[in-house]
């Protein structure tokens, strides 16, 4: 079955350190791919997508993700997080040709130590 | 300022009752969407429209209903039938094609007292 997977529902990282979250996707042929922040209560920001050519891309707030064809993953890194990233994170997938409608992974919830 | 505004922010509604969230985008976007999200849970589509008086159902349309007579406009009535209608409901847009960024509004809590 189609279906987008964060592993992840919770990480708790100290400010300064790095920052990896997971998502992998099950879809015959490689959707359009993308990372939301959302704050409590909020509605959700775009970070970055990916739809074709260099597979590290570049978003805001100083975050990138990877695309890894080979392992269905589009995992999203921070070299050094800040306090103000703790939020809710989402991955999110559109499939090729079916549409513009997005497909939410789980979440994952990042919570910063002092 | 361009974006998408969603009201009220927050809702009560009694058992038995429809209520209407209204959703307004002044992007110019062809497509809109409509998606609920659960505490600690993804969003979940309800209803997206494509192009004016059109719309199709998304993965839990039962229990909600959507018009689409302006580009710019994009109401949700969650009715009676809906049976756990407390959530948290998320209005989105995008210019439609395949793969275009899909834009969100701040959301509205819905509470059924």
């Amino acid at each position: 079955a189609q279906s987008v997977t964060q592993p992840d529902i919770h990480i708790t990282v100290s400010e300064g350190a790095s920052l990896e979250l997971r998502c992998n996707y099950s879809y015959g042929a490689t959707p359009y791919l993308f990372w939301y922040v959302q704050s409590p209560g909020q509605g959700l920001q775009l970070l970055l997508k990916y739809f074709s050519g260099d597979t590290l891309v570049q978003g805001i707030k100083g975050f990138e993700a990877e695309f890894k064809r080979s392992q269905s993953s589009f995992n999203l890194r921070k070299p050094s997080v800040h306090w103000s990233d703790a939020a809710e994170y989402f991955c999110a997938v559109v499939p090729k040709a079916a549409g513009n409608k997005l497909t939410f992974g789980g979440g994952t919830r990042v919570l910063v130590k002092p | 300022d361009g974006g998408i505004t969603q009201s009220p922010k927050y809702l009560f509604r009694k058992e038995g009752q429809n209520v209407t969230l209204s959703c307004e985008q002044n992007l110019n976007h062809d497509a809109m969407y409509w998606y609920r999200q659960d505490p600690g849970q993804g969003l979940r589509l309800i209803y997206y429209s494509q192009i004016v008086n059109d719309f199709q159902k998304g993965d839990i349309a039962e229990g909600y209903s959507v018009s689409r007579e302006k580009k710019e406009s994009f109401p949700l009535t969650v009715t009676s039938a809906q049976k756990n209608p407390t959530a948290f409901y998320l209005c989105a847009s995008s210019m439609g094609h395949s793969g275009n960024t899909i834009y969100f509004g701040e959301g509205s809590w819905l509470t059924v007292v």
